[in-house]
């Protein structure tokens, strides 16, 4: 039981690269949610998916796109990855009951040079 | 989602009992309190949450005061791997995420 998986774990990109985060859940949650954290920030919401076939901005989804691809799986692209993108991103779940709590994966550290 | 207030930073000896305090003045009655932590570099973790009663786990213990305007996570024996930044939030029901401020960073000393 995996939890809440997230690949890579690491990256390195150029300014104007593209990537995609991928993020996993095998708890069978609805709802996913992609967070960035900067040095002593606390975490901003870009993105979250309520359930499958849906997604909504968060606080700062500009320069972000998503993909629910299915129950399992958030996918969060940066299309021209910037350097104020340079961040720490977590991927959360959370089941479908109303004040169910979040669970986190690790992150994935991006840097953008 | 109710604003909340907590110190930056805390100490508390090894072995003792750790008490972080959390003001959330403007809570709204159908709005619940919830605990996460975060240990260097990973990601958040749950701690606890309530809503008016006291709450206890096998983590830690959730006191929260009758007017519902603060509360108290309290750690019961401090260990060193306890050493985290400490987040209170206040939400009430839907998907749409929580709000995570700057939190208490609290140093268990040895």
């Amino acid at each position: 039981n995996a939890g809440v998986t997230q690949t890579p774990k690491f990256q390195v990109l150029k300014t104007g690269q593209s990537m995609t985060l991928q993020c996993a859940q095998d708890m069978n949650h609805n709802s996913m949610y992609w967070y960035r954290q900067d040095p002593g920030m606390g975490l901003r919401l870009i993105y979250y998916s309520a359930s499958e076939g849906t997604t909504d901005k968060g606080e700062v989804p500009n320069g972000y796109n998503v993909s629910r691809l299915n129950k399992r799986e958030f996918s969060l692209r940066l299309e021209s990855a910037a350097p104020s993108q340079t961040s720490v991103y977590f991927c959360a779940t959370r089941s479908a009951g109303v004040n169910s709590p979040l669970h986190f994966g690790n992150g994935t550290r991006l840097t953008v040079t | 989602d109710a604003k909340t207030t907590q110190p930056p930073s805390m100490d508390c000896a090894e072995g003792r009992a750790a008490n972080l305090p959390c003001n959330h003045s403007t809570i709204s009655g159908n709005e619940y309190v919830y605990w996460y932590r975060q240990i260097h570099s990973q990601g958040p973790q749950y701690i606890i949450h309530g809503l008016k009663n006291n709450e206890t786990n096998e983590m830690a213990s959730l006191i929260i005061t009758e007017d519902r305007k603060s509360s108290t996570l309290i750690l019961p024996h401090a260990t060193l791997r306890d050493t985290a930044v400490y987040y209170c939030i206040v939400r009430g029901g839907g998907a749409d995420g929580l709000t995570f401020g700057k939190g208490t960073h609290l140093i268990i000393q040895p």
